[in-house]
């Protein structure tokens, strides 16, 4: 298992500034994530975050709007750059905790980030 | 990725044993079906995970028939705890990584 922390829990910003998210787990993992999840809604895959490496982002999610860092293998942190009222959504970070089999891993979930773009 | 399908809510009553069913007709091979619970304001939670035939928990079973086009998580004896909203996902492993998919999810609300 692992246990994740998200800073801040909430925040509230203005449009055009840009709010960086922390995630911290208690142990070692390979693969971080990073999900939004708006009100009401389901999770959508922002991008995944591989120690040294670049993370890798899904369609229609790109760099320069949510920068990604991995120093080490116990934490990343997710930007938000130049936000819009549209990027008010909850953020969420989630590790992978690799089975004994191939695919048959779990993903824990940190508490998540609400952000209120005003 | 397959997409997965599943009622968008559900209604029970406490003491009740809920069926929640996903149809994921394009399962690909390697593919493993994933079932999260999410309380609000919280991340989702691991519930259980299968490939075929039956999975059992302390918190729940899951089916799967031969052709797994489908899965039902089943939740036993419900209670008003139970009511928050449930994930079907299907991933496999691309990069590397054992990517998920969220669906639209089901919304189970356990009455009195």
């Amino acid at each position: 298992s692992a246990v994740i922390s998200q800073k801040p829990s909430r925040d509230i910003c203005q449009r055009g500034t840009s709010l960086t998210i922390q995630c911290q787990v208690d142990s070692q993992v390979t693969m971080m994530f990073w999900y939004r999840q708006q009100p009401g809604q389901s999770l959508t895959l922002i991008a995944t975050a591989n120690q040294g490496s670049e993370a890798t982002y899904e369609s229609g999610f790109v760099i320069d709007k949510f920068p990604i860092s991995r120093p080490n293998l116990t934490f990343s942190t997710l930007t938000v750059s130049n936000m819009s009222p549209e990027d008010s959504s909850i953020y969420l970070c989630s590790v992978e905790v690799q089975g004994r089999l191939a695919g048959d891993g779990e993903q824990y979930f940190g508490p998540g980030t609400r952000l209120t773009v005003t | 990725l397959a997409k997965t399908t599943q009622p968008i809510s559900m209604d029970s009553y406490e003491g009740q044993e809920v069926n929640i069913t996903c149809s994921h007709n394009n399962i690909a091979t390697n593919d493993y079906i994933t079932w999260y619970q999410q309380f609000p304001s919280q991340g989702p939670r691991f519930i259980i995970q299968g490939y075929k035939t039956k999975v059992t928990n302390e918190v729940a079973s899951l089916f799967i028939p031969a052709d797994r086009k489908s899965s039902t998580l089943s939740l036993p004896r419900v209670s008003l705890s139970d009511t928050a909203v449930y994930y079907c996902l299907v991933g496999d492993w691309m990069d590397s990584s054992y990517k998920l998919i969220f669906g639209s999810g089901t919304r189970l609300l356990v009455r009195p």
